[in-house]
């Protein structure tokens, strides 16, 4: 099956600095990329949309300054946060939609970000 | 705005027992999702419905679709240990392939 795959699994960071999160599709060309980040015990929160070659299309409430996302390949997603704080703190999951001839997305392992 | 929404929010079975989660959605959609998640992990795929009565079963789950009554459902029958784990559905927003997911449904299956 198709896998998609994140880097680094884990991140602790200090407060004001930024950390690049990546997300690549292993066995597939995925023409868009979703970004959610997920609290604990929560649901998952769509952030932004990625398609290949274009910019990001953001969730009302979500900073595009703050959260940096780049697509540059039809394979790797990249979320960068910037100047991170304690409460960016959370678990970030990337899913992958391609042309699999499947109607659903591929979701990465996830990220857990602590920002100190 | 498309709400997601699953009941019951938690559930605490016992082995060899049968139960249903509910998804109810506001808005017309073509496509719900049903997922699993482990403490600490990312989600599973388990089903993806796509049309008004599609039914899906795997192994003791099965799961269903009435897109006229916005409701989905989740059905496990001789609930067992290893079913232990979140279960979220998430619905596509009108064929945008954005999903809004439900608040998920937290399940113990007692031995």
């Amino acid at each position: 099956g198709a896998v998609v795959s994140q880097h680094p699994s884990r991140v602790i960071c200090k407060s004001g600095t930024s950390v690049k999160i990546e997300c690549r599709s292993l066995d597939f060309q995925a023409t868009t990329m979703f970004w959610y980040r997920q609290f604990p015990k929560q649901s998952l929160m769509l952030m932004a949309t990625s398609n290949e070659g274009s910019k990001a299309t953001y969730e009302q409430g979500v900073e595009k300054d703050k959260f940096l996302i780049n697509h540059a390949s039809l394979t790797l997603s990249t979320l960068t946060v910037t100047s991170a704080h304690p409460e960016d703190s959370s678990f970030y999951i990337c899913s992958a939609y391609g042309l699999l001839g499947t109607d659903t997305q591929y979701f990465g392992p996830g990220t857990r970000l602590t920002v100190l | 705005e498309l709400k997601v929404e699953q009941n019951p929010l938690f559930l605490s079975m016992q082995e060899g027992k049968n139960y249903t989660i509910y998804c109810n959605y506001s808005t017309t959609s073509d496509r719900l999702y049903w997922y699993r998640q482990d403490p600490g992990k990312s989600l599973e795929s388990l089903f993806v419905l796509l049309s008004n009565g599609a039914v899906k079963q795997e192994g003791r789950l099965m799961a269903s679709l009435d897109t006229k009554a916005r409701l989905s459902t989740l059905h496990i029958t001789a609930a067992v240990h290893d079913l232990s784990a979140t279960y979220f559905c998430a619905v596509d927003q009108g064929g945008s392939e954005k999903l809004v997911f439900g608040k998920g449904t937290k399940l113990t299956v007692n031995p």
